[in-house]
């Protein structure tokens, strides 16, 4: 079975340009997370969708940032006039029906994550 | 908030055993740990849940002293597929219902033949 996909692996932009971001969950699965993760860190949490709807967005570090996931399955992650300070990878992950007590405790799978690279 | 993880890397023989700490200043209700070669996606080892359940890993043990607001991961007779970076992830009771895992700093493990 497919697991998380991310498109594009990389991505390289120039600074003050927009971009979108795509992750395609697990089918079936209803919670989606997207993070960040800076080189030696740990994965930084950005946005988690049930189904449709964000439900918690706290992460999102700016109104620059912006996450859709309109049929719920397949969500992009948008972040207009990009600055340096952006460049990360952009990992998301996907599960089942939620990774805390309220979603059961189910493991969240990760994809490949995305380079965001801002020259 | 992010929880703190000790050590911050170790180096064994393949054989050696490691422990790994988490440790939160914040209450939490589950640990999560999750192991990441690099390059790679984070991959889930186990979750620990506030009254000593736990879910996971065969071959990994862990703790969770809800007191202290940590957690420890063991990894016994450690064998070369076992480098990596781990990291906790932890819920904390405050964001209870909001499904969110804060990450912690991480620790390197290398296992060396």
């Amino acid at each position: 079975g497919a697991g998380v996909s991310q498109t594009p692996s990389n991505k390289v932009t120039e600074k003050g340009k927009y971009v979108e971001l795509r992750c395609d969950p697990i089918s079936g699965h209803t919670a989606l997370y997207w993070y960040r993760q800076s080189l030696g860190q740990g994965p930084e949490f950005l946005i988690y969708f049930q189904g449709t709807g964000a439900a918690d967005d706290s992460g999102l570090p700016n109104d620059r940032f912006f996450a859709v996931r309109p049929e719920g399955s397949v969500s992009t992650l948008k972040i207009q006039r990009t600055e340096r300070g952006d460049s990360a990878v952009y990992l998301c992950a996907s599960s089942l029906t939620g990774t805390g007590m309220g979603g059961g405790y189910n493991e969240q799978f990760f994809g490949p994550g995305t380079r965001l690279t801002v020259l | 908030q992010q929880p703190v993880q000790s050590p911050q890397a170790v180096i064994l023989r393949e054989g050696e055993d490691a422990v790994i700490n988490c440790s939160s200043s914040k209450a939490l209700y589950s640990v999560h740990w999750y192991r990441q070669k690099h390059g790679e996606a984070p991959v889930f080892l186990m979750i620990l849940l506030k009254g000593g359940e736990q879910k996971g890993h065969d071959k990994i043990s862990a703790s969770f002293n809800e007191k202290k607001q940590q957690s420890s991961l063991y990894l016994t007779a450690s064998q070369l597929s076992y480098s990596g970076t781990y990291f906790c992830g932890t819920e904390l009771i405050s964001n209870f219902g909001n499904e969110k895992l804060t990450f912690g700093t991480g620790t390197r493990l290398t296992i060396i033949p």
